[in-house]
């Protein structure tokens, strides 16, 4: 069957250290995958989307990696601040298809 | 840009009331609109995908009948939830996408919270 898997469903994580979310997936032959950030009562924001043939993809002080063969992807937030809590969600497509599937997020909470 | 609004935010009503949900692409076309209902700490499990102009695809186990989608124009899709009943209480969220292909990332919403008594 397909699935999703976000490994933590909370990670702790000290302010300034580099927080590292996992995101693996089975059965899926993903074109692309994306990153979406969710605060409570919010709906997500769309951080990161990278293609399956690209290794990483950056912007500012968030780094994702995609790697197809152990299908896997890797987020990354460096010199992590308290503003960066919240639950992070990862999300994918079936090839060709418009349609997103998403994992169930971690949460992450960065202490001061 | 690409910002989308939901309203209302928060519903309570009856048990047997039915509740439209309002979903607005304020400032692009959105070619392609999803509706999606989340229960705490699960996924975002989408219902149904609708385009502009045509009928809503519904997924696996969603009643088409007790949740209508309407999409009538490129910056507006509702969901009604007809005859609720408090089972049907949960976060409901809406999405926009632009250009009708894959590789486009989804504007969301804030969500409705909706409680039914």
């Amino acid at each position: 069957s397909q699935k999703i898997e976000q490994n933590s469903e909370a990670l702790n994580i000290q302010e300034g250290k580099t927080a590292t979310l996992t995101c693996n997936y089975t059965n899926y032959s993903p074109a692309y995958l994306q990153w979406y950030r969710q605060d409570p009562g919010r709906g997500p924001v769309f951080l990161l989307l990278i293609r399956e043939n690209e290794k990483e993809k950056r912007k500012e002080r968030l780094k994702v990696t995609f790697d197809t063969t152990l299908k896997q992807s890797l987020f990354h937030i460096t010199a992590s601040q308290p503003a960066d809590s919240a639950t992070y969600l990862c999300a994918l497509d079936q090839a060709g298809s418009y349609q997103l599937t998403f994992g169930k997020g971690t949460k992450l909470s960065v202490i001061p | 840009g690409a910002v989308v609004s939901q309203h209302p935010s928060r519903v309570i009503c009856k048990s047997g009331t039915s509740v439209k949900i309002e979903c607005r692409s304020l400032d692009f076309q959105a070619t392609t609109m999803f509706w999606y209902r989340q229960f705490p700490k699960q996924s975002l499990m989408l219902m149904a995908t609708s385009n502009e102009g045509s009928k809503a695809t519904y997924e696996q186990g969603v009643e088409k009948d007790k949740f209508l989608i309407n999409h009538a124009s490129l910056t507006l899709s509702t969901l009604t939830v007809t005859s609720a009943h408090p089972e049907d209480s949960s976060f409901y969220i809406c999405s926009a996408q632009t250009g009708g292909v894959s590789n486009q990332p989804q504007h969301f919403g804030d969500g409705t919270r909706l409680s039914i008594l």
